[in-house]
């Protein structure tokens, strides 16, 4: 089966820096995907990570540790765009699983 | 412009009247999906299809159906609708064969169930 967990929601300002982590449990487990999602929206692609460590890109980067089951989202100097959810979805055989998402709001 | 295409965006409907919403994609890819998204249970698989003729259940499969007759069309069928397929609908595609790949998602079917 499938277990992934990510906090539900969380806050932070403009111009900051904001982690959000996730732990999963999946079977065949291929990969690990992030996908943006705005309100009413459909989710957008942001990484994926195959591999252990850090993958960059641009002001997002992301973060895997396939030993322990751990996955984290690093956006730097935030946007008020960036209020969204954030998706977490490891990659199983034939089988993309999602997260019920963490909700980031972004003040000024 | 490589897109998915859902039809239609909103829609209510009755118990009992069964309908279909279409979905096509014009980038090729092998593997298509229809998610359904209901607050506080995210974004979950209903069916999948890895090419032509080949479909298969996700997680909530219950009360669909699914045909893949073609390479870009993947329709999903509510036979007989009911209030708890009341969601947010959305069809995505990727190129990927034995992985799933980058998702391309549809801009999603809202649909009610009255």
């Amino acid at each position: 089966g499938q277990n992934i967990d990510q906090p539900t929601e969380m806050t932070a300002t403009e111009g900051a820096i904001v982690q959000i982590n996730c732990t999963y449990q999946t079977s065949g487990f291929n990969g690990l995907f992030w996908y943006q999602q705005h309100a009413g929206e459909a989710p957008t692609f942001l990484s994926y990570n195959v591999l252990d460590g850090l993958e960059e890109k641009g002001r997002f980067s992301s973060f895997l540790s396939r030993s322990k089951g751990y996955s984290y989202l690093l956006l730097k100097e935030l946007q008020m765009k960036d209020s969204a959810s954030y998706l977490c979805a490891p990659e199983g055989f034939q089988k993309l699983v999602f997260g019920t998402g963490t909700r980031l709001l972004v003040s000024p | 412009e490589a897109q998915v295409t859902q039809n239609p965006r909103y829609l209510i409907t009755v118990t009992g009247k069964k309908l279909t919403v279409t979905c096509s994609q014009n980038m090729n890819h092998e593997y298509m999906s229809w998610y359904r998204q209901d607050p506080g249970l995210g974004l979950r698989q209903i069916y999948y299809s890895m090419n032509v003729e080949v479909t298969d259940k996700g997680d909530v499969p219950e009360g669909y159906k699914v045909s893949r007759k073609e390479k870009r069309n993947f329709p999903l069928i509510l036979e007989s609708p009911s209030p708890n397929q009341t969601s947010l609908y959305f069809c995505a595609s990727s190129p990927g064969r034995l992985n799933t790949g980058e998702l391309f998602f549809g801009e999603g079917s809202r649909l009610t169930v009255l």
